[in-house]
């Protein structure tokens, strides 16, 4: 069965505080991808990061950083020094080669960033 | 104007009205979908169009009628819903073939009395 698990229904940090939200996957296939997607009260969803299953390497945009680990079936994100800009639900993905399969969700982690 | 837009933003029905909701993306995407975000539960998928074709459908009940009338439109018709379907509507879009960036929508709110 394909799922993802992001078992922090809800973080409430300080600014400045560094917040690591955790994404859990499973899969039998060898070939899938993985994405965090930002849900800012305004609704929209929007695209923070893409990875597939054969780039391990972690990567880091200005305060987000992201830690892939097959081994656990972990992908991991991480925001240093938060802000209140951040607040916001956070949602892992999982998608596979195939044209035309969209997205599987988890649950998201609302993060609460306060001044 | 913005990459994908839905309307209307916010919407109020009764069990036995029939409503529209509507999505139309700007971004030249051959696929476009419908997700259903409820409280507490992860974004479920209900339908996936591919150049207008239907190529999924999660088993969603038929009271919701999807319409793709073109790779730039997409509708959910909806009729005799029930108060459990009230939830966040997102629409998406993305270029297709491989798994691919989506970009969705504001949504559309809502509330079935």
């Amino acid at each position: 069965a394909q799922k993802v698990t992001q078992a922090q229904t809800e973080i409430s940090v300080v600014e400045k505080e560094d917040v690591t939200l955790d994404c859990v996957y499973e899969t039998r296939d060898t070939t899938y991808y993985l994405f965090w997607y930002k849900q800012p009260p305004s609704g929209e969803l929007v695209f923070l990061i893409r990875r597939n299953s054969f780039d391990e390497q972690n990567e880091i945009s200005g305060r987000y950083s992201w830690n892939f680990q097959k081994s656990t079936s972990s992908f991991n994100f991480t925001i240093t020094a938060s802000q209140v800009v951040d607040s916001a639900v956070y949602f892992c993905a999982l998608s596979f080669n195939q044209a035309g399969t969209a997205l599987i969700f988890g649950k998201g982690t609302t993060l609460s960033v306060s001044s | 104007e913005t990459g994908v837009t839905q309307t209307p933003r916010h919407l109020v029905m009764g069990m036995t009205n029939k409503k529209s909701l509507k999505c139309e993306q700007h971004l030249g995407h051959n696929a476009m979908y419908w997700y259903k975000q409820s409280a507490k539960k992860p974004l479920e998928l209900m339908f996936v169009y591919n150049f207008k074709e239907q190529t999924e459908n999660n088993s969603v009940p038929s009271r919701f009628s999807p319409e793709c009338p073109n790779s730039s439109h997409l509708f959910l018709h909806l009729h005799t819903l029930q108060p459990e379907d009230s939830a966040l509507y997102l629409c998406a879009s993305s270029q297709g073939g491989k798994p691919s960036e989506l970009f969705f929508g504001s949504g559309t709110q809502l509330s079935v009395l």
